[in-house]
């Protein structure tokens, strides 16, 4: 079956531009995951949805960065007025439980969306 | 706050030789205990996890890590390298504390040499 599919899979953009990264789940998986990973580093947590619910933005860096999963499956992030330090792989995940369910629950990590910003 | 620390960014490892890969977490709850292998182009791909069964956890690829709650660790082990074991590889820590999310340690990317 067809794993996590994220799109673009590269994204160059100017400064002051506003982008969308698309992430596609597995098929019925009810969570949804954000993370960021900076070169060189991990992943970095930024948001996650149960259907569509988001359930935690803690960790997005500021008001500049949304998210939203309108249906409950496809998931949009955009982050409006880039700048250069938002340069880096997005990456989304997804797991077939909220956490309502299992905790511990394996995610499901997608190709991922390298963004730079000029 | 959980956090995770890999020790040693870069390894390198001959093949057939012992591939170790050193993972310490800090949690102020039990925790549950990852490792993702990442190839290059690729999205993260979970090798193994620990979710408070066997503290010795067996993965795929020939991999095996033990969780050790004395030492707040969980190093991922393999007997002998091949060379197709070269990538970069990733410690990460959830709780239910954490509500699943993940907090990863910065990876280690492993070279195997002929």
């Amino acid at each position: 079956g067809a794993g996590v599919s994220q799109s673009p899979r590269y994204k160059v953009t100017k400064r002051g531009q506003d982008v969308a990264l698309r992430c596609d789940p597995i098929s019925g998986h009810v969570s949804l995951y954000w993370y960021r990973q900076a070169l060189g580093q991990g992943p970095e947590f930024l948001t996650y949805f149960n259907y569509e619910a988001q359930q935690d933005k803690s960790g997005l860096p500021n008001d500049r960065f949304s998210a939203e999963r309108p249906e409950g499956s496809i998931s949009t992030l955009t982050i409006q007025r880039t700048e250069q330090r938002d340069s880096a792989m997005y990456r989304c995940a997804s797991s077939s439980t909220g956490t309502g369910g299992a905790i511990g629950e394996t995610q499901y990590f997608g190709p991922g969306t390298r963004l730079l910003v000029l | 706050a959980q956090s995770v620390t890999q020790l040693g960014s870069h390894v390198s490892v001959s093949e057939g030789a012992l591939v170790l890969l050193r993972c310490n977490y800090s949690s102020s709850v039990p925790p549950y205990l990852f490792w993702y292998v990442q190839y290059p182009n690729q999205g993260l791909q979970l090798l193994l996890k620990y979710t408070s069964a066997a503290t010795l956890v067996k993965g795929i690829n020939g991999f095996e890590a033990e969780f050790k709650k004395s030492e707040t660790s969980f190093h991922l082990t393999k007997p002998s390298a091949h060379m197709s074991d070269a990538a970069e590889y990733f410690c990460a820590v959830t709780s239910k504390a954490a509500g699943n999310k993940l907090t990863f340690g910065g990876g280690t990317r492993v070279l195997v040499k002929p």
